[in-house]
């Protein structure tokens, strides 16, 4: 199985950027997932990285370095409503498309 | 909408009772996932579909659990003799055939709550 470890809770200013950090251990590395959750809402998907490097989408952006099993999602003018879990997701090649999720970081966004 | 859904949204049963969860995903999506999510947890995997093939279980699916797809669109979760530890929420996703085939995108869950 996979060991995916991401801090538990992070405190930003609005207006700022912060970045989340996201370890792993996998057998069959097969892509790195970021989503987003509010609380009592479903998972909503963010970035996805295979290759090293930094995907960049909007406000959010995500780096991914294999040989190091790191990756991290930086979010860039925060805003009030990006306070919200994100999770950290490693597929598995042995796994089949099952994603593997860290127990994912509460962000709190504050004035 | 167009996007996965899912019924109930809420459920509260009685331990030992059984309890059956429907998911629709979204529509040529030949891919479905169910997951299990508890507070402060990330979700984890329970089952995967591919079309009304079950490829993939988890070891978390005991043999109280069954999932099926009888004709490769809806899939229904069932545990039987539900126990409190079954508390949780229930999530489904789906994903396309191929191309963006890496996405997942998620229903809203229903959470079980058993007494």
């Amino acid at each position: 199985g996979q060991n995916i470890d991401q801090p538990t809770e992070m405190t930003a200013t609005e207006g700022a950027i912060v970045q989340i950090n996201c370890t792993y251990q996998t057998s069959g590395f097969n892509g790195l997932f970021w989503y987003q959750q509010h609380a009592g809402e479903a998972p909503t998907f963010l970035s996805y990285n295979v290759l090293d490097g930094l995907e960049e989408k909007g406000r959010f952006s995500s780096f991914l370095s294999r040989s190091k099993g790191y990756s991290y999602l930086l979010l860039k003018e925060l805003q009030m409503k990006d306070s919200a879990s994100y999770l950290c997701a490693v597929r598995d090649s042995n796994s089949g498309y099952a994603l593997n999720f860290g127990k994912g970081t509460s962000l709190l966004v504050t004035p | 909408d167009t996007g996965v859904s899912q019924d109930p949204r809420h459920k509260i049963t009685k331990r030992g009772q059984n309890v059956t969860f429907r998911c629709d995903p979204i529509s040529e999506h030949n891919r479905l996932y169910w997951y299990r999510q508890t507070l402060g947890q990330g979700p984890e995997f329970l089952t995967y579909f591919q079309n009304e093939a079950q490829l993939e279980k988890s070891r978390l699916l005991s043999n109280r659990f069954s999932a099926e797809r009888p004709k490769g669109s809806f899939s229904t979760l069932e545990i039987q003799r539900t126990e409190q530890g079954d508390s949780a929420m229930y999530l489904c996703a789906s994903s396309p055939p191929q191309g963006k085939n890496y996405e997942q995108y998620f229903g809203p869950g229903t959470r079980l709550t058993v007494t």
